[in-house]
């Protein structure tokens, strides 16, 4: 069965810093891969997503993420952080192929200081 | 153009009542999902629906729990003699005919059993 782990439950950095959040899956064939953010209250908002092609990928809100098979990894990355990106990030994997039936990992709290 | 209508946003429900939460998708979406989040973890896949068919319903615990997304009107997700194990969030998401690898997701429903 497909699986993803975010290591990382909770992350603090300071506004302007650089910022990566770790991503690993576990999925048998070429994974669709996704990462979605939730800010409280809110529903989840797709940053990226990536099937297949150039494995950097570029997102809204200037974030970028790469997928690299030989680490199955999918870590999502941001060179400056600003503080309205605190928030809750989730990497998602699609099964079979789909985007319609994700697994989720258990997310990644964002805060952003001053 | 309206996001997927989630509604209501809170129910609270005392332990062998039921549960109905709306889902109203994007305008344009034909593919209506519903995830769970329980507390202090990442969002887990239920069912999968078009139009008057459930495709995939997986994830759907085998008792107590329906869904349904008739031709007319929102999705439905039922909750029948609810458990204080079912308190969540809920969350409903939409996709168009021509599914584009990516879900639009609602605010959520949050569910409290006391």
């Amino acid at each position: 069965a497909q699986s993803v782990t975010q290591p990382d439950i909770h992350i603090t950095v300071s506004e302007g810093a650089s910022l990566e959040l770790r991503c690993n899956y576990s999925y048998g064939a070429t994974p669709y891969l996704f990462w979605y953010v939730q800010s409280p209250g809110q529903g989840l908002q797709l940053l990226l997503k990536y099937f297949s092609g150039d494995t950097l990928v570029q997102g809204i809100k200037g974030f970028e993420a790469e997928f690299k098979r030989s680490q199955s990894s999918f870590n999502l990355r941001k060179p400056s952080v600003h503080w309205s990106d605190a928030a809750e990030y989730f990497c998602a994997v699609g099964e079979g192929g789909t985007a319609s039936k994700l697994t989720f990992g258990t997310g990644t709290r964002l805060q952003v200081t001053l | 153009n309206a996001g997927v209508m989630q509604n209501p946003r809170h129910l609270v429900r005392r332990r062998g009542q039921e549960a109905r939460l709306r889902c109203s998708p994007m305008k344009g979406h034909s593919h209506v999902y519903w995830y769970r989040q329980l507390p202090e973890e990442g969002l887990k896949f239920m069912v999968y629906l078009q139009k008057e068919n459930i495709i995939d319903e997986s994830g759907m615990p085998k008792e107590r729990f329906s869904a349904e997304f008739p031709k007319e009107g929102p999705s439905i997700l039922r909750i029948q003699q609810v458990v204080r194990g079912d308190s969540a969030a809920y969350f409903c998401a939409s996709s168009p005919e021509h599914l584009t690898g990516e879900l639009f997701f609602g605010e959520g429903s949050r569910l409290t059993v006391l």
